[in-house]
């Protein structure tokens, strides 16, 4: 168990719909990255918040959205949902300081997202 | 933009064999990552390698790192049923974020 916690686990909806997945990073971890998994794109950086502020951007089309609240919590926001964006999402998150000399990025169990 | 490629993507071996994985990338990075992905789960962090010539060791997988060649390799001894699963490579492009790269990964089955 990595100490990320993500939900929920699975996710099916309708294409044209908004969704919105939870991560909740580590205690004491200010950076939260997220990550899209696909079989045709494979493991994909989105997005990543440090202590609230967005901190850089990846391959993460307009229809996506996240944000990073107060307690360190963060959500991604996809809306206008396509089939293709049918994918394991994952959440990671990494110490502030050097955790045993490494930025080290411990990943949550990941929403799988099923567009119909 | 940083590439990291890994090869093979599918690999089938045998109990008791040894083989190694390649994981090469385009740029300059301080930091490379191995990770083990079993089906339909989340990313556990084998190896995280930092310097040119870091070698790490845990039971049958040794990972190194050559920042010269930009090339890391995972290596295999005495293959086991349990170590069947996706392996990636994942490389930090630098700057002030520690954002990862991937590789595509690569498929190992282990068969008795």
């Amino acid at each position: 168990d990595s100490g990320v916690t993500q939900t929920p686990k699975h996710l099916i909806t309708a294409t044209g719909q908004r969704v919105t997945l939870r991560c909740s990073p580590r205690s004491g971890d200010l950076s939260v990255y997220w990550y899209q998994q696909s079989l045709d794109q494979g493991l994909q950086f989105l997005i990543q918040y440090y202590n609230g502020e967005e901190r850089a951007k990846g391959n993460i089309l307009e229809r996506f959205s996240a944000q990073q609240f107060p307690d360190l919590h963060s959500e991604l926001n996809l809306s206008s949902l396509e089939l293709g964006d049918s994918a394991l999402y994952f959440c990671a998150s990494s110490a502030s300081k050097r955790d045993r000399g490494v930025y080290e990025q411990y990943f949550g169990p990941g929403t799988r997202l099923t567009v119909t | 933009e940083l590439k990291v490629e890994q090869n093979p993507l599918f690999l089938s071996m045998q109990e008791g064999k040894n083989y190694t994985i390649y994981c090469n990338y385009s740029t300059t990075s301080d930091r490379l990552y191995w990770y083990r992905q079993d089906p339909g789960k989340s990313l556990e962090s084998l190896f995280v390698l930092l310097s040119n010539g870091a070698v790490k060791q845990e039971g049958r997988l040794m990972a190194s790192l050559d920042t010269k060649a930009r090339l890391s390799t995972l290596h295999i001894t005495a293959a086991v049923h349990d170590l069947s699963a996706t392996y990636f490579c994942a490389v930090v492009s630098g700057g002030s974020n520690y954002k990862l790269t991937f590789g595509k990964g690569t498929l190992l089955t282990v068969n008795p």
